[in-house]
């Protein structure tokens, strides 16, 4: 079956734009997960979804990264007034989202560069 | 809160030959579990193997295999009979409690040579 989709593959923008990004998680998934990973770092986490809600957002860094997830599967983060330092790889994961909890399997998508200039 | 420490940042072994990952974790969870993600050039992390802290059997899929020692919060990766498609970065990673958001270290970039 499909795994997890993000598009753009690659974004290049300048300082102060708006971008938005956008995840497909595997059908039936209600857990959805974003992590960014900067250059020679691991991923670190951002939010979490529970279905359509927000489960825990404290990853986020700052007002301008804004996310949704309206009706339970797709996911399009928006980063408004994009910084040089936002520059990094998103990851997006999805989970089966059921009793399993924190030890159910996240398969990741292959994340979105973003580059700012 | 999670930390996790892989203090190896690159690392080589030959092909068929077996290599050690090393990684060390805290969490103040009482129930909490411990992944290795592999990371190829494609960028998509893959899970590698899983470790459920209150399972004291290491856990092992094929070629990999897991020494975990509860104690000193040490969880290495050893791959027996590595493979060129073995080379990736390779991180470890911790979650636990109601705690869905894994935790990550900073990788391991393991070259397999010919």
């Amino acid at each position: 079956g499909a795994g997890v989709s993000q598009t753009p593959s690659n974004k290049v923008t300048e300082k102060g734009k708006y971008v938005e990004l956008r995840c497909d998680p595997i059908s039936g998934h209600t857990a959805l997960y974003w992590y960014r990973q900067s250059l020679g770092q691991g991923p670190e986490f951002l939010i979490y979804f529970q279905g359509t809600g927000a489960a825990d957002d404290s990853g986020l860094p700052n007002d301008r990264f804004f996310a949704v997830r309206p009706e339970g599967s797709v996911s399009t983060p928006k980063i408004q007034r994009t910084e040089r330092g936002d520059s990094a790889v998103y990851l997006c994961a999805s989970s089966p989202g059921g009793a399993g909890g924190p030890k159910e399997t996240q398969y990741f998508g292959p994340g979105t560069r973003l580059l700012v200039l | 809160a999670q930390t996790v420490t892989q203090s190896q940042p690159e690392m080589s072994v030959q092909e068929a030959e077996t290599v050690t990952l090393s990684c060390t974790y805290d969490t103040s969870e009482s129930n909490y579990y411990l992944f290795w993600y592999k990371q190829p050039p494609s960028r998509q992390m893959i899970l590698v193997i899983r470790q459920e802290a209150y399972k004291q059997q290491n856990a092992t899929e094929n070629r990999f295999s897991v020494n975990f020692q509860k104690a000193a919060k040490s969880f290495s990766l050893k791959i027996s009979d590595s493979q060129l498609g073995d080379t990736a970065m390779y991180f470890c990673a911790c979650n636990g409690g109601s705690n869905y958001k894994l935790t990550f270290g900073k990788g391991t970039l393991l070259t397999v040579n010919p």
